[in-house]
């Protein structure tokens, strides 16, 4: 059974700094390219950044680009986002995804998600 | 950035009844499109990929449909587990995106 479950949220002032942590387990993680998507309370989703197999490839969201930073451990299947410079904005729960693909690409399995709240 | 703009908002029904959901992209999107269900407290769930496709273990009741700008999601004979808010996810071209969410809650 593919499990991924996130850690690392907390409360943290503006301009502060934060670790978060996504492990997995069921499935080969080195072989997928994984994401960090977000949902700020009562709010929709919004997709963050993604990294590829090997971390050869990084994406960022406009919003977190500069401030974020996605890496990954494949010895430790593991999937991480520094996030500096954080913002009010930033306050949500955040989710680590497993990307698939096959022409177009979704999002599964989803982790349970950890809270980031920002406080201005 | 291709914006998913679904709709109605919220949709009220009744267990049994059929519910209709609405993905509207702002240029083409082709097939690549997703659908998720998200209950409260949880995360999502997918449900469809490549517009048309069931994802594993999902209940022959959900069918997606459409191409190019516009999609559905049809839930046939509604039960009571299926209240929870859908989004539907294009990853036709950087940046991917969400819509915002149609909630479908009991009557």
């Amino acid at each position: 059974q593919v499990q991924l479950v996130e850690s690392g949220g907390a409360l943290v002032k503006a301009g502060g700094s934060l670790r978060l942590s996504c492990a997995v387990s069921g499935l080969n993680f080195g072989d997928y390219y994984m994401s960090w998507i977000r949902q700020a309370p009562g709010k929709g989703l919004e997709w963050v950044s993604k990294i590829s197999t090997y971390g050869t490839y990084t994406d960022y969201a406009e919003s977190v680009k500069g401030r974020f930073t996605i890496s990954r451990d494949d010895a430790k299947h593991s999937l991480y986002l520094q996030m500096n410079s954080l913002r009010a904005e930033d306050t949500a729960v955040y989710y680590c995804a497993t990307e698939r693909f096959r022409g177009s690409t979704w999002f599964a399995p989803w982790g349970q998600g950890t809270l980031v709240t920002v406080s201005s | 950035e291709i914006v998913l703009t679904q709709s109605p908002a919220t949709l009220s029904l009744s267990p049994g009844q059929r519910a209709t959901l609405s993905c509207r992209a702002s240029q083409t999107v082709n097939s690549f499109l997703a659908w998720y269900q998200q209950k409260p407290g949880q995360a999502p769930r997918l449900l469809i990929f490549d517009a048309s496709s069931r994802a594993t273990g999902i209940p022959a009741r959900f069918r997606g449909s459409g191409s190019g700008t516009d999609f559905t999601l049809t839930i046939s004979n509604l039960e009571p587990e299926d209240f929870a808010v859908y989004y539907c996810q294009h990853s036709y071209s950087w940046p991917w995106t969400f819509g915002q969410g149609t909630k479908v809650e009991i009557k």
